[in-house]
């Protein structure tokens, strides 16, 4: 299985401030995704990372206020923009690629609260 | 019609006893099909892939497809109380395509 890092694991946020979370992969994986999962539901897909261009978003989530980068294989950004108490969620960095088949695996997370 | 759907419980088991999880989907051309367990405040993890009809089992885990059917279920046998966790679904055309999740299934097992 890939090994998936993310920072920060968890951080408290003022309203109207953007924060970034950064992924990291310990092998090259061709799909990255982002997560997001609100209190008591299930995941939802943000975006898809696509390397070197610009992500794939969802139904929901525009670039304008979930930024995402990957730069190369292995490592990707999303930035929460002019952040609200309703952006208050776990974010999740997600891989899929040739070490790990077609299975998806997760970071850890990174729980943000917006005060 | 949601695309993956999953009964949200909690379903309360005995300990010792078989837990019985199940999801069913709405694409028919769904090929791969997942079963993750997230504990709280905690991330999803892998416990079983499952692409072909019939059962796959790996230790007290069984998944069982029935793509005409469109439905996935995972059994856990001889359920401990570090079970007690969601459990969750999730279903991919195949391929490099998007996994689409269900709303996961909480379980707890009682001592």
């Amino acid at each position: 299985s890939a090994v998936i890092s993310q920072k920060p694991s968890r951080d408290i946020c003022q309203r109207g401030t953007s924060l970034t979370i950064q992924c990291q992969v310990d092998s090259q994986v061709t799909m990255m995704f982002w997560y997001r999962q609100q209190p008591g539901q299930s995941l939802t897909l943000i975006a898809t990372a696509n390397q070197g261009s610009e992500a794939t978003y969802e139904s929901g989530f525009v670039i304008d206020k979930f930024p995402i980068s990957r730069p190369n294989l292995t490592f990707s950004t999303l930035t929460v923009s002019n952040m609200s108490p309703e952006d208050s969620s776990i974010y999740l960095c997600s891989a899929r690629g040739t070490r790990s088949g077609n299975t998806i695996y997760f970071g850890e997370g990174s729980w943000l609260t917006v005060v | 019609q949601k695309e993956v759907e999953q009964n949200s419980g909690p379903l309360s088991v005995p300990e010792g006893a078989i837990a019985s999880l199940n999801c069913t989907y709405s694409d028919r051309g769904s090929q791969s099909f997942f079963w993750y367990r997230q504990y709280s405040g905690k991330s999803p993890e892998l416990i079983m892939f499952i692409y072909s009809n019939g059962d796959k089992e790996d230790g007290r885990f069984t998944a069982q497809l029935n793509k005409a059917s469109q439905y996935v279920s995972l059994l856990i046998r001889d359920s401990q109380p570090s079970d007690s966790a969601t459990y969750l679904c999730a279903v991919t055309p195949g391929g490099y395509q998007k996994v689409t999740f269900g709303t996961g299934t909480k379980l707890q097992v009682i001592p």
